[in-house]
């Protein structure tokens, strides 16, 4: 069974950095690109950054280049977003989605972490 | 950047019923389109790909069509389980989301 599991998530203050991570289980990790997700409260989905099986191409979406860093590990099954310069508009559930290898669309997602950013 | 707008916001249908959910593209994404189902306090699930493709296990009164701008999510009978929101997903140019479509029990 396909599982992603997140953690890393909580309360910082505006400025404030975080590392969410990501770990996967259930399939052959380093054959899939994998993406973060986020949800802010009431709103809807929001793409946030995507890398591909060997790290060798990565995109950020607009509202956190240059504050956030997506990465993985593939001997530990792993997927990484640390987010630094965290602001109030940050807050949102993040989740980590794989994208299929037939389907290239977001065929499996964790449960999510819940950040907030707030003084 | 493409923006995806969804309509209704709400749908208010009785088990049993059809439910025809909209979602249009800002520029053409042909057919690479697919929508979510979420509930609440749970990740969203591929329901549908490419426009009108069922994601493994989705049940068959699933359907989608279009392409270019304009696209539809039809349920042909809604059952119990069916009742959350239905957002919708471009690939075209990036990925951006619609702002999604709430199917509620009237």
């Amino acid at each position: 069974e396909v599982q992603l599991v997140e953690s890393g998530g909580g309360l910082v203050q505006p400025g404030g950095s975080l590392r969410l991570s990501c770990a996967a289980s259930g399939f052959t990790f380093s054959s899939y690109n994998m993406n973060w997700v986020r949800q802010a409260p009431g709103k809807g989905l929001e793409w946030v950054s995507y890398i591909s099986t060997t790290s060798s191409i990565i995109y950020y979406a607009d509202s956190v280049k240059g504050r956030f860093t997506i990465s993985r590990d593939n001997a530990k099954n792993s997927l990484y977003l640390q987010m630094n310069s965290l602001r109030d508009e940050d807050t949102a559930v993040y989740y980590c989605a794989r994208r299929g290898l037939d389907v290239y669309y977001f065929d499996s997602w964790g449960q999510g972490t819940q950040v907030t950013v707030s003084s | 950047e493409i923006v995806l707008t969804q309509s209704p916001a709400t749908l208010s249908l009785s088990p049993g019923e059809r439910a025809t959910l909209s979602c249009r593209a800002s520029q053409s994404v042909h057919t690479y389109l697919a929508w979510y189902q979420q509930k609440p306090g749970q990740a969203p699930r591929l329901l549908i790909y490419d426009a009108s493709n069922r994601a493994t296990g989705i049940p068959a009164r699933f359907s989608g069509s279009g392409s270019g701008t304009d696209f539809t999510l039809t349920i042909s009978s809604l059952e119990p389980e069916d009742f959350a929101v239905y957002s919708c997903q471009q690939r075209s140019i990036g990925f951006t989301f619609g702002p999604g479509t709430k199917v509620d029990i009237k």
